[in-house]
């Protein structure tokens, strides 16, 4: 069961970029590393997910290094409504377990 | 694609009574789906997955015959809240995968408050 460590809060300005690292040392060799948001008295919504190197879509960017042991979460040129938690999990199998998530405060 | 949806959004209900919350897959089959539990200000909490067909199988410390699940189709899973108290106030959120391993898909959350 990999547990997940990030930081608990964040501040940025908009317009910049922001990095959010989640640490994930017992991670398994079949597991996944996605990242959530999530807005108040919202669902969680998918961000990203990868396994290795770095993937990138139109909203992020995730770099994983080469012993997947963390990962970080990049957000190019944040927006106000870019405030929110920003969750990293490791899927393994069945065993869902969600660390307190990061709450990240874009200011204007 | 991969939207879940959650019905009721939310609910006020007596103490004592049921409640069930829906949840379903609108474009996509969903061999599993999760319940979690999110208290103000915390993270989720998984409570329960279930497989279709199958007996869900429960987290540590959840109460199996107070929340019931039923996941009798590939897109409806169920959560009944039963004999519910005020403590069972909560935010409840279900996720859907296609497999076990596969991302989750989470619907809107449904607000329970039990008076």
């Amino acid at each position: 069961l990999a547990k997940t460590t990030q930081p608990i809060s964040m501040d940025s300005y908009e317009g910049q970029e922001v990095n959010i690292t989640c640490s994930h040392n017992n991670i398994a060799t079949n597991d996944y590393i996605t990242w959530y948001q999530q807005f108040p008295s919202q669902g969680p919504r998918f961000i990203i997910q990868g396994y290795k190197t770095k993937v990138t879509n139109e909203v992020a960017s995730l770099f994983i290094p080469a012993d997947r042991k963390s990962s970080t979460l990049s957000l190019p040129r944040v927006s106000l409504s870019d405030t929110a938690v920003y969750y990293c999990l490791v899927e393994s199998g069945q065993n869902f377990v969600f660390g307190p998530g990061t709450r990240l405060s874009v200011l204007p | 694609g991969a939207v879940v949806s959650q019905h009721p959004s939310w609910v006020i209900c007596k103490s004592g009574t049921s409640v069930k919350i829906e949840c379903r897959s609108l474009d996509f089959q969903a061999t599993t789906m999760f319940w979690y539990r999110q208290f103000p200000k915390q993270s989720l909490m998984l409570m329960a997955t279930s497989n279709e067909g199958s007996k869900a199988t429960y987290e540590q410390g959840v109460e199996k015959d107070k929340f019931l699940i039923n996941h009798a189709s590939l897109t409806l899973s169920t959560l009944t809240v039963t004999s519910a108290h005020p403590e069972d106030s909560s935010f409840y959120i279900c996720s859907a995968s296609e497999g076990t391993a596969d991302t989750q898909y989470f619907g809107p959350g449904t607000r329970l408050t039990v008076l």
